[in-house]
């Protein structure tokens, strides 16, 4: 079975400063995704970006990006020049391309900033 | 374009009860995921919902259940309420169809489920 493990369950940083959350996940299949996910106090889960485990190339999004190692099964988000809005809970997530299609979720890193 | 709606936001019931969220997804969001978040458990699957069919299952005792209409809107079902059910129950929609690349969920704000 897939599993996702996030082993930061705090993080803090100093706004415009730089944090990477970590995340590493277990699966035996070789194709797949990879997820990031942030959940405000509004409860309303936002994707911040995703990888396909296919793809090489790292996957970025303005002030996010991933550092995504498949041999590793590592898959940690930075954030750039921090900002109080990003604070939130923070959830790494993968699904199967196969036919079980269900998202497996980490616990969730809660991350402070600090003005 | 509206976003995923779920009713109610808040929901307080008793032991022993039975209950019914519902979930309104994206128009033209065919698929429909449940998913139950815990602070204990975290997040984990429930079911999901395509074309008024279940088509992928988590594992959760039978009390729990769900169903979709010809709308796409979904339900989802929790009989005889057990105070390890209160969570936050999310709903999430997307456009995925079949098993081409994955496509994006999108997620309701959650219905608050407490049991007393």
């Amino acid at each position: 079975a897939q599993t996702v493990t996030q082993s930061q369950p705090e993080m803090s940083v100093q706004e415009a400063e730089t944090v990477t959350l970590s995340c590493t996940y277990d699966t035996s299949e070789s194709d797949y995704y990879l997820f990031w996910y942030k959940q405000p106090p509004s409860r309303q889960m936002i994707l911040v970006i995703r990888q396909e485990a296919y793809k090489q190339q790292n996957a970025t999004e303005n002030r996010f990006s991933v550092n995504f190692q498949k041999a590793a099964k590592s898959f940690s988000l930075k954030i750039s020049d921090s900002q109080l809005g990003d604070a939130a809970m923070y959830f790494c997530a993968y699904i199967g391309a196969g036919n079980n299609r269900k998202l497996i979720w980490g616990l969730g890193t809660s991350l402070a900033v600090n003005p | 374009k509206a976003g995923v709606t779920q009713t109610p936001r808040y929901l307080i019931k008793t032991r022993g009860q039975q209950v019914t969220l519902s979930c309104s997804p994206i128009s033209g969001h065919r698929s429909v995921s449940w998913y139950q978040q815990t602070p204990g458990q975290g997040l984990q699957f429930l079911f999901e919902y395509f074309s008024e069919t279940q088509r992928n299952k988590g594992n959760f005792p039978g009390r729990f259940s769900g169903r979709q209409f010809s709308n796409s809107r979904s339900e989802m079902n929790v009989s005889t309420l057990e105070l390890g059910d209160s969570a936050l129950y999310l709903c999430a929609s997307s456009f995925q169809q079949g098993l081409e690349p994955y496509t994006e969920a999108f997620f309701g704000q959650g219905t608050r489920l407490t049991v007393v």
